[in-house]
């Protein structure tokens, strides 16, 4: 595709539910990355995947996120039992690992947990 | 971990004013220095980089300079205009490869 795409943008959840943010890449980008951004805040960063592996999951802020990427593509955030602080924009971002590190980043998921 | 400090986190400036956005990393590793700009309810994009086997770049009102042995690395930005209005992120690469950590953001207003 032209960009990065992300799906849904909007996302509007009860406390306690589990719900699950897709990511596609720009073709051909093998590195993958998540960020969190609150309102008015910077961007947090979750994870990122080189291929299908994570070398770096360190933001990942509990056990409640989780995320998977297959086939060097398509990429999913899962986040289980929802609460209200996990309301946010879910950005994605993905980079071509030729030493590029330009960040494309996707309109993100604007997520709220009532 | 790699760790970037950003300053200030807010900053007003009169229209045709200069901004000057200030970065600081720790990993000696790092080797890439991007800016983002945010405008409000957008996405970030890129507006300029810079490698570590360069000390300044510029691309017309704005430039990046990169100070390795202080381990920081400034933006500026000239004859500011209104359209700069936004939030701008800096970042740096983490041990030479794709990772990559952010400042907190500077919101920059410019006044007409």
């Amino acid at each position: 595709g032209a960009g990065v795409s992300q799906s849904p943008s909007n996302k509007v959840t009860e406390k306690g539910k589990d719900v699950e943010l897709r990511c596609d890449p720009i073709s051909g980008h093998t590195a993958l990355y998540w960020y969190r951004q609150s309102l008015g805040q910077g961007l947090e960063f979750l994870i990122y995947f080189q291929g299908n592996s994570a070398p770096d999951k360190s933001g990942l802020p509990s056990d409640r996120f989780s995320a998977e990427r297959t086939g060097g593509s398509v990429s999913t955030l899962t986040i289980q039992r929802t609460q209200q602080e996990d309301s946010a924009v879910y950005l994605c971002a993905s980079s071509n690992s030729g030493g590029a590190y330009i960040q494309y980043f996707g309109a993100g998921t604007r997520l709220s947990v009532l | 971990g790699e760790n970037v400090e950003q300053h200030p986190s807010t900053l007003s400036v009169q229209e045709g004013d200069s901004a000057v956005i200030k970065c600081t990393y720790s990993d000696s590793a790092s080797n890439y220095f991007p800016w983002y700009k945010q405008e409000l309810g957008k996405r970030p994009q890129l507006i300029i980089d810079i490698r570590s086997n360069v000390g300044e770049k510029k691309d017309q009102r704005i430039a990046v300079t990169l100070n390795k042995t202080a381990k920081h690395f400034s933006l500026h930005i000239t004859e500011t205009q209104p359209e700069d209005s936004a939030v701008y992120f800096c970042a740096a690469s983490i041990g030479g490869n794709n990772d990559m950590r952010f400042g907190a953001g500077t919101r920059l207003t410019v006044k007409p």
